[in-house]
């Protein structure tokens, strides 16, 4: 089946340092990867949605300057969080769509825990 | 504007059947999705519903009626690890997920 990795699994940083995470699709080439955070106890949100290749598209309220994302290849998509602050500290989870699918079926990877002390 | 309803928790009895109801109001439908969510975890899938009807996937299933902009999911024999989060998302015209606040479901022995 499809599988999305993401490094790092957890991360802790101090305030005003940057943290890249990766989200790879390891046995599928995605089109699209979508970004999304979830908070304790909270849905997931939907940060922003990159196409390779091509400027991601952030949702209402998501800083594009301090969350940065590159969609480089087929099968790699990277978020930065810049400058970070507690109030970053989430779950961030990546979902990868395949090129070719008749479900538009999101794979997501296993998520990275950010902690911002 | 767009929005998917579920019920925020459910408590069911190991062994017993649970249903999961969730309604959406979405700008287009593009087939509905069911996932599942363990505390701490990135969300697994478990179904997608683009025709009314019913999808049976072992002990899960789940149902769609697109006139009523509502489906179900459906849990037989429950186990104890079926205690998670259940996430309803619908593909709107865009083939954008809209997402759901998610159901907690809590199996009791």
């Amino acid at each position: 089946g499809a599988v999305v990795s993401q490094h790092p699994s957890w991360v802790i940083c101090k305030s005003g340092t940057s943290v890249k995470i990766e989200c790879r699709s390891l046995d599928f080439q995605a089109t699209t990867m979508f970004w999304y955070r979830q908070f304790p106890k909270q849905s997931l949100m939907l940060m922003a949605t990159s196409n390779e290749g091509s400027k991601a598209t952030y949702e209402q309220g998501v800083e594009k300057d301090k969350f940065l994302i590159n969609h480089a290849s087929l099968t790699l998509s990277t978020l930065t969080v810049t400058s970070a602050h507690p109030e970053d500290s989430s779950f961030y989870i990546c979902s990868a769509r395949a090129l070719a699918g008749e479900t538009y079926e999101q794979y997501f990877g296993p998520g990275t825990r950010l902690t911002v002390t | 504007g767009q929005n998917i309803d579920q019920p925020t928790e459910m408590t069911a009895t190991e062994g017993a059947i649970v249903q999961i109801n969730c309604t959406y109001q979405t700008s287009g439908f593009n087939g509905l999705f069911w996932y599942q969510q363990h505390a701490g975890e990135a969300p697994t899938f478990l179904s997608y519903n683009v025709l009314d009807g019913l999808e049976e996937k072992g002990r899960f299933s789940s149902f769609l009626s697109r006139s009523k902009g509502y489906s179900y999911l459906l849990l037989k024999e429950l186990q104890m690890k079926d205690s998670a989060s259940y996430l309803c998302a619908v593909l709107d015209s865009n083939y954008q997920l809209i997402w759901g606040a998610g159901t907690k479901l809590i199996i009791k022995p």
